[in-house]
């Protein structure tokens, strides 16, 4: 399985940009890169994924850099509500189907 | 009226009981996951099926069984409960015929369960 690593936790602001990031070292040419976002005795919610360079949707960017090592998650401008636990799944090819979370990135947005 | 239903959503039990957590699914699709999580931590994969004769057993699977009793229900049974069981239970399913083919998972609204 591809494993990932996330900063445990992040601060921002209210309309500020926020970044995550993900390393995903071990990635398999098959495999995708998810993002999903989870709020407090709530399932998950998918937000955006990827495979390389970058992807963006109504809510949020993803960009993968050439080696796929590494992906970052941009919020634009958040807000309160987007105070929740993101969590980055990398899938696919050996892993496939088998989708297993790591522990998340816990994103705090201050007023 | 929710996708992908679980129930109970709230159960206290004594340790030592069994204890069945249900999961119905109208998306359609072919596979369905049980998660649990448990406070400050992420999701840990106990089993996923991909259609109904097929069942795997994930990171955490000692302790638990499950059913696949049809294509859209995922039972998820704890034969002899234990402290250490008290989590928030997620299923969840994805499609394997979706495009990218690793799919989107789709989350019920969790179970807690509480093992006195």
């Amino acid at each position: 399985l591809a494993n990932t690593t996330q900063p445990i936790s992040m601060d921002s602001y209210e309309g500020q940009e926020v970044n995550i990031t993900c390393s995903h070292n071990n990635i398999a040419t098959n495999d995708y890169i998810t993002w999903y976002q989870q709020f407090p005795s709530q399932g998950p919610r998918f937000i955006i994924q990827g495979y390389k360079t970058k992807v963006t949707n109504e809510v949020a960017s993803l960009f993968i850099p050439a080696d796929r090592k590494s992906s970052t998650l941009s919020l634009p401008r958040v807000s309160l509500s987007d105070t929740a636990v993101y969590y980055c799944l990398v899938e696919g090819g050996t892993s496939y189907g088998k989708l297993t979370f790591g522990q998340g990135t816990i994103l705090t947005v201050h007023p | 009226d929710a996708d992908v239903t679980q129930t109970p959503r709230n159960r206290i039990t004594k340790t030592g009981k069994r204890i069945m957590l249900e999961c119905s699914q109208t998306k359609g699709h072919d596979r369905m996951y049980w998660y649990r999580q448990d406070p400050g931590l992420g999701l840990r994969l106990i089993y996923y099926s991909f259609d109904v004769k097929d069942i795997n057993k994930g990171e955490i699977s000692d302790g638990y069984s499950v059913s696949r009793q049809a294509q859209a229900k995922f039972s998820l049974s704890l034969e002899s409960a234990i402290p250490n069981q008290t989590a928030l239970y997620f299923c969840a399913t994805s499609d394997s015929t979706s495009n990218p083919p690793t799919g989107e998972l789709f989350f019920g609204e969790g179970s807690r369960l509480t093992v006195l």
